[in-house]
C-alpha cells in the first residue's frame, strides 16, 4: 500500500529566503506524485506533478520539486519565498486505479518579514 | 470555465441526523472524488465516481455513501451523524485518468453538535 510522509509539520522562514518542504513516499509500484497548496478557507490547488521523464519538475508560483526514486522522495523547493506563499502544502501519491490520492499530513509554511 | 462548486459552504447538524452534500464538477470532467479533512487525520479519501460508477473507495464506514448523476454532478450522504464527522468535506473533479490533476472545490464545512 502507498503512503506519504511529510517530514516537517511546520516550516517558518523569512521573506526572500529559500525553502524546502520534504516529502517521502512508499509504494511497491510506479506512482504519480503531486504537490498541492491550500490557502485558508479554500480548497486545494495543484502546484506541480511528476508523471515520468525529467526528475526536476517545475510548477506554478516559482516552485519546483525533484523526484528521487532511490530515496523515494519528492521534495518541494523555492529559491525565494514571499509573504503570499504562507499556506499549507500537501504532498500526494496516486492510487491505482482511478484518480484517488493519498495525502501526507501537510506542512504549514509561514513566511514572515 | 467555472470551477468545482460545492454546496452548501457551511452546515450545522445534530448527532444522529443525516446530511447530503452536493458537488458540481468542472464541465467535461467525468470523475468526481470526495475527501474528508480534519485536523487530526488530515486529508482522507472517501470515494471516487467515474461515469456514474464508484471506481474506488476509501476506508470509511457504510454511513458514508455517494452517487453520481448522468451530468457528472455528485452527492455525498452521511447518515446517523457522529461528533467525529465534523470536518471539511472536499470534492474534486478531473477528466478521470490517473495522471490527471484534481481540481478541488472550496469544501463544505460540516459541524455536528
Amino acid at each position: 500500500a502507498q503512503s506519504v510522509t511529510q517530514l516537517d509539520s511546520q516550516v517558518p522562514v523569512f521573506e526572500e529566503a529559500p525553502v524546502e518542504l520534504r516529502c517521502n513516499y512508499s509504494s511497491s509500484v510506479s506512482v504519480y506524485l503531486f504537490w498541492y497548496v491550500q490557502y485558508p478557507n479554500q480548497g486545494l490547488q495543484l502546484l506541480l506533478k511528476y508523471l515520468s521523464g525529467s526528475t526536476l519538475v517545475k510548477g506554478i508560483n516559482g516552485f519546483e520539486a525533484e523526484f528521487n526514486k532511490s530515496q523515494t522522495s519528492f521534495h518541494l523547493r523555492k529559491p525565494s519565498v514571499h509573504i503570499s506563499d504562507t499556506a499549507e502544502y500537501f504532498c500526494a501519491v496516486s492510487v491505482w486505479p482511478g484518480t484517488a490520492l493519498i495525502f501526507g499530513k501537510g506542512t504549514t509554511l509561514s513566511v514572515s518579514s | 470555465k467555472a470551477g468545482v462548486t460545492q454546496t452548501p459552504r457551511y452546515l450545522i447538524k445534530t448527532r444522529g441526523q443525516q446530511v447530503t452534500l452536493s458537488c458540481s464538477p468542472i464541465s467535461g470532467h467525468r470523475s468526481v472524488s470526495w475527501y474528508q479533512q480534519t485536523p487530526g487525520q488530515g486529508l482522507q479519501f472517501l470515494f471516487e465516481y467515474f461515469s456514474e460508477t464508484q471506481r474506488n473507495k476509501g476506508n470509511f464506514p457504510g454511513r458514508f455513501s455517494g452517487r453520481q448523476f448522468s451530468n457528472s454532478r455528485s452527492e455525498m450522504n452521511v447518515s446517523t451523524l457522529e461528533l467525529g464527522d465534523s470536518a471539511l468535506y472536499l470534492c474534486a473533479s478531473s477528466v478521470g485518468q490517473a495522471n490527471s490533476p484534481l481540481h478541488f472545490g472550496n469544501g463544505t464545512r460540516l459541524t455536528v453538535t
